[in-house]
C-alpha cells in the first residue's frame, strides 16, 4: 500500500516559536512533494513545493526533504496565530491502485498566543 | 488569473436523490481531479480527468461518476444519495496529470461544494 503518513496532532506551539511538521512516505521513487495549508471550512492552499534533497525556504516557511529517509518536513518560523490550520503533505506516489498525488490526513497546528 | 471555480458552494439533498457538481479549472489546466473530504477520512481521491478521458479512479462505488468537456470543465455526479455522502467535495486542477509517475506539477483547489444529505 502506497502511503503518506502524518501525525494528526493537534500540535500546539507558542506564538513566536518554530513549528515543525513531519511527513513520511512509502514510495522510495517519489520525486514531487508539496505542503498545503487548510483553514477550517476552507479548501487546501498550496504553500510549498520541493523536488530535491535539502532545504527550500520561502519567507517564514522552510521545506526539508530527505529522500533516503523518505521524509519531508515543514518548518514555520516565528509562528503566528494566523498559522493555526491543518497542514497537508502531498507526495507523488507511483504505482498502486490510485497512484499519483497522494495526500496525508494532515496535522492540526495550533499557535497559542 | 482566475482560480478553480466550483458550483454550487452548498447543496442540501435528501436520500435517494442525485446531484451534479461542476468545476471549471484554471485556464490552461487540462487535468481535473475530484476529492471527497470528511472529518474522519481526510482527502480521498475520487477520479481524475485529463483531455476528456478518465485516467484513474479511487475506491468509490459506481454511484460516483464524472466527465470532462472539451473546454476542460468537469462535472461530477452522485446518484442515489446516501447519508454517508455528506462531505466537502473538492475539485483540483493542474497542468499535467495527477497520475503517471513523476509529475512535478501541484494541484490547485477550488473552494469546494459542501453537500449535506438529509
Amino acid at each position: 500500500q502506497k502511503e503518506v503518513e502524518q501525525n494528526s496532532g493537534p500540535l500546539s506551539v507558542p506564538e513566536g516559536a518554530i513549528a515543525s511538521l513531519n511527513c513520511t512516505y512509502s514510495d522510495r521513487g517519489s520525486q514531487s512533494f508539496f505542503w498545503y495549508r487548510q483553514y477550517s471550512g476552507k479548501s487546501p492552499e498550496l504553500i510549498m513545493s520541493i523536488y530535491s534533497n535539502g532545504d527550500k525556504e520561502d519567507g517564514r516557511f522552510t521545506a526539508q526533504l530527505n529522500k533516503a529517509s523518505q521524509y519531508v518536513s515543514l518548518l514555520i518560523r516565528d509562528s503566528q496565530p494566523s498559522d493555526s490550520a491543518t497542514y497537508l503533505c502531498a507526495v507523488n506516489i507511483r504505482g498502486g491502485g490510485a497512484d499519483g498525488l497522494t495526500f496525508g490526513k494532515g496535522t492540526h497546528l495550533i499557535i497559542q498566543p | 488569473k482566475a482560480g478553480v471555480t466550483q458550483t454550487p458552494r452548498y447543496l442540501i439533498k435528501t436520500r435517494g436523490q442525485q446531484v451534479t457538481l461542476s468545476c471549471s479549472p484554471i485556464s490552461g489546466h487540462r487535468s481535473v481531479s475530484w476529492y471527497q473530504q470528511t472529518p474522519g477520512q481526510g482527502l480521498q481521491f475520487l477520479f481524475e480527468y485529463f483531455s476528456e478521458t478518465q485516467r484513474n479512479k479511487g475506491n468509490f462505488p459506481g454511484r460516483f461518476s464524472g466527465r470532462q468537456f472539451s473546454n476542460s470543465r468537469s462535472e461530477m455526479n452522485v446518484s442515489t444519495l446516501e447519508l454517508g455522502d455528506s462531505a466537502l467535495y473538492l475539485c483540483a486542477s493542474s497542468l499535467t496529470p495527477r497520475t503517471g509517475g513523476n509529475s512535478n506539477q501541484p494541484q490547485h483547489f477550488g473552494d469546494g461544494t459542501r453537500l449535506s444529505i438529509l
